[in-house]
């Protein structure tokens, strides 16, 4: 089975100050892990993929293997990457599993 | 490429109607998925379908729900005998093919709204 926790639904920062959403996840085999974000009603857009290893609008993530986690940074928080972010995994291909989502908010 | 295109983008029914949610994934891609967001949580898989088969459907409720996704035509998700637990944004999401190495693109959903 293949699960993604998010253990923070709603983050608030200042703008300037750094960033981190946290991703766990639990997977037997090698998993294909994402991040997605979605601004206000939406669609979701790719945010960043851990096997491309780039850098999009600022943000970063690091497979961590042994701790089971993809968490999602960015040195200085904007105010418009104010959104709803989610973490996901593929495990074997088939379709991606989310998390619950973090809400983002970036005070002025 | 238009992307992938979902109608209606909002959906009013009465308890107990029907409710037909339409996904056209972009060209080229064979593979569709739906998910739905219930108010306040995150997006639960639903069903994975490629043309005219339904590949994963351990997501869906087992009653009331159905998809399809035929030969020619958009993928349909449909809803028997709606009820209030059912309101929620509805996603569809397309890849050319498996997940796995590829990129999956959404659409902008459909909210569904039982009164």
């Amino acid at each position: 089975a293949q699960r993604v926790t998010q253990p923070e639904k709603l983050l608030s920062v200042f703008k300037g100050a750094p960033v981190e959403l946290k991703c766990n996840y639990s997977y037997s085999g090698s998993p294909e892990l994402f991040w997605y974000v979605q601004y206000s009603r939406q669609r979701l857009q790719l945010l960043l993929r851990h096997i491309s290893r780039e850098s999009i609008k600022g943000f970063t993530a690091d497979l961590n293997k042994g701790e089971t986690s993809f968490h999602l940074k960015k040195p200085f928080a904007q105010e418009e990457d104010s959104a709803m972010y989610y973490c996901a995994l593929s495990g074997g291909g088939r379709w991606l599993t989310f998390g619950e989502g973090t809400q983002l908010t970036v005070n002025p | 490429n238009a992307g992938v295109m979902q109608n209606p983008r909002h959906l009013v029914r009465r308890r107990g109607q029907e409710a037909r949610l339409r996904c056209s994934p972009m060209k080229g891609h064979s593979h569709v998925y739906w998910y739905r967001q219930l108010p306040e949580e995150g997006l639960k898989f639903m069903v994975y379908l490629q043309k005219e088969n339904i590949i994963d459907e351990s997501g869906m409720p087992k009653e009331r729900f159905s998809a399809e996704f035929p030969k020619e035509g958009p993928s349909i998700l449909r809803i028997q005998q709606v009820v209030r637990g059912d309101s929620a944004a509805y996603f569809c999401a397309s890849s050319p093919r498996q997940v796995s190495g590829n990129t999956i693109y959404f659409g902008e959903g459909s909210w569904l709204t039982v009164v």
